[in-house]
C-alpha cells in the first residue's frame, strides 16, 4: 500500500540493547524526519534527511543514529538503549523546502518503544 | 530557539459548542504554520498557513494566522464528539534544523 509504514509497531527491549526502528514511504518524498512525543514534551524532532545519504541533527539526536542508502527508507537506532528513550517515535516524510506550500509532513502510525 | 506555545492544554464543551484553540510562535525565519489532529495515533494534516489573514476553512474546522502578532487559531464550530483528540500546533521555519517545532498541544474533550 502507498503512504508511510513504519516495524514495528510496539517493541520491548532492555537497557543496553540495539534496537532499530524501520521507516518506510512510497511517496518519493525528498525529506524524511523522526519525531519523538512524551507526555509533557510534546513532539521533538531527533533527526533529519534532506535525501538519500544526507542527514542531519534535530533537537534530541543523543544516543541515536539514522541513515538513508535509499530514498524510502529511514531507520532509526537506538545504539545502546536507555529507560530514557521509552517513548512512541513517528517517522514522518514531506518535500521539505522546494516551496513554502510543500512544508506539509505527513506521517507514519508510530512506533511505541518500551526500555525495561 | 524555536518556540511553540498552545493554550488552553485542556479544553472540555458540551457537543454543539464553538471552540477556538490557541497557537502562539517565537521563531526565527517564520515560513509556515501547520495544524495537526491527533486521535489514537499519528497526527493527520488539518491546514497550512503561511500569510496573514487569509481563512483556511474546511467543513467545520477554520484557521487564521496573524504574523505580525505571532500567533494563529483554530475554531471549530457545532462541535461533535468525534471532534475530541490533542490538536498540535507547529512552525517551521528556514533556520536551524529542517523539522517542525511543534506545541504540546491542546487537548480537547466533547462531552455528549
Amino acid at each position: 500500500d502507498a503512504g508511510i509504514t513504519q516495524s514495528p509497531r510496539y517493541k520491548i527491549t532492555e537497557t543496553g540493547r540495539q534496537v532499530t526502528l524501520m521507516c518506510h514511504q512510497t511517496w518519493s518524498h525528498s525529506y524524511m524526519f523522526w519525531y519523538r512525543q512524551d507526555l509533557g514534551h510534546g513532539l521533538r524532532l531527533i533527526y533529519y534527511s534532506a535525501a538519500a545519504d544526507i542527514t542531519d541533527k534535530g533537537e534530541v539526536p543523543d544516543g541515536y543514529v539514522v541513515s538513508r542508502s535509499k530514498t524510502e527508507n529511514f531507520p532509526l537506532t537506538l545504539e545502546s538503549a536507555t529507560r530514557s528513550q521509552t517513548s512512541v517515535y513517528f517517522c514522518a516524510s514531506g518535500l521539505g523546502q522546494v516551496r513554502p506550500h510543500t512544508d506539509t509532513q505527513y506521517f507514519g502510525p508510530g512506533t511505541r518503544l518500551t526500555v525495561l | 530557539e524555536d518556540k511553540v506555545v498552545q493554550s488552553p492544554l485542556s479544553l472540555v464543551v458540551h457537543e454543539g459548542d464553538t471552540v477556538t484553540l490557541n497557537c502562539s510562535y517565537e521563531v526565527t525565519n517564520f515560513r509556515s504554520l501547520l495544524w495537526y489532529k491527533q486521535e489514537k495515533k499519528a497526527p493527520t494534516f488539518l491546514f497550512m498557513l503561511t500569510s496573514s489573514g487569509i481563512e483556511k476553512k474546511s467543513g467545520r474546522l477554520s484557521s487564521i494566522l496573524d504574523k505580525k502578532e505571532l500567533f494563529s487559531i483554530l475554531n471549530i464550530t457545532a462541535t461533535q464528539t468525534g471532534d475530541s483528540a490533542v490538536y498540535l500546533c507547529a512552525v517551521y521555519s528556514g533556520g536551524g534544523a529542517d523539522g517542525l517545532t511543534f506545541g504540546k498541544g491542546t487537548h480537547l474533550i466533547i462531552q455528549p
